[in-house]
């Protein structure tokens, strides 16, 4: 069974950039899937923010692009998320996920990031 | 691009059916495959359908899911409803131009 935690900061001062870790066990991330990271601002739905290949191929919301890096630490079994110049409406649950090139097979549990001074 | 539109909200009575849609705004629905996630409030999201209508072990065959290519969309319908059903359902596809891409999600009460 693949599990997976999200960890970061819960707190990002707007313009800084928030950095989350998801670490993984159960699998090895250089085993195959693709790793992502999806977020849930409150009360509202899902947006795919981008997911990374285990090979080191990325892929990004075209929305969020400029501002994401996804980046994967085969040693750690972790792969992170880095989004910059972030404002209040960057406020939301954010998901590490793996996928297949279909469908999210398995979720973290989640952790809020508040973007405010 | 493409976007996946949901109804807002849907309600019906427990040991009833009820269907919610998931329309594609362009491209063909049939082209990529369409996914179902359950998500209760405070938990992340779980698979209740996935590659268009396979259920995931575990998920009650009350779940089941098509897609009809006359109207571009998708539908997942539950049967003989439980107020455990009450959740948020997200549809989401997947092509190679939008990647990964989720519906706006639909509320399902269960009165």
């Amino acid at each position: 069974q693949v599990q997976l935690q999200e960890s970061g900061p819960g707190l990002v001062k707007p313009s800084e950039t928030l950095s989350l870790t998801c670490t993984v066990s159960g699998y090895s991330i250089s085993s195959g899937y693709y790793w992502g990271w999806i977020r849930q601002p409150p009360g509202k739905g899902l947006e795919w923010i981008g997911s990374i290949y285990h090979s080191g191929s990325t892929y990004y919301n075209p929305s969020l692009k400029s501002r994401v890096t996804i980046s994967v630490d085969t040693s750690k079994n972790q792969f992170s998320l880095k989004l910059s110049s972030v404002t209040a409406a960057d406020t939301a649950v954010y998901y590490c996920a793996c996928s297949t090139v279909t469908f999210f097979d398995y979720w973290g549990q989640g952790t809020l990031v508040t973007v405010s001074s | 691009n493409f976007m996946l539109t949901q109804p807002h909200s849907v309600s019906e009575s427990p040991g009833k059916t009820v269907t919610i849609s998931c329309t594609r705004s362009s491209g063909s629905i049939a082209s990529n495959y369409v996914q179902w996630y359950q998500q209760r409030p405070g938990s992340s999201p779980t698979t209740v359908i996935y590659e268009d209508n396979q259920r995931p072990s575990g998920v009650p065959d009350r779940f089941s899911g098509s897609i009809d290519s006359s109207s571009n969309s998708a539908s997942l319908t539950i049967s003989g409803l439980k107020t455990e059903d009450e959740a948020d359902y997200y549809c989401q596809s997947y092509d190679s131009s939008s990647l990964w891409v989720f519906g706006g999600g639909t509320k399902l009460t269960v009165l």
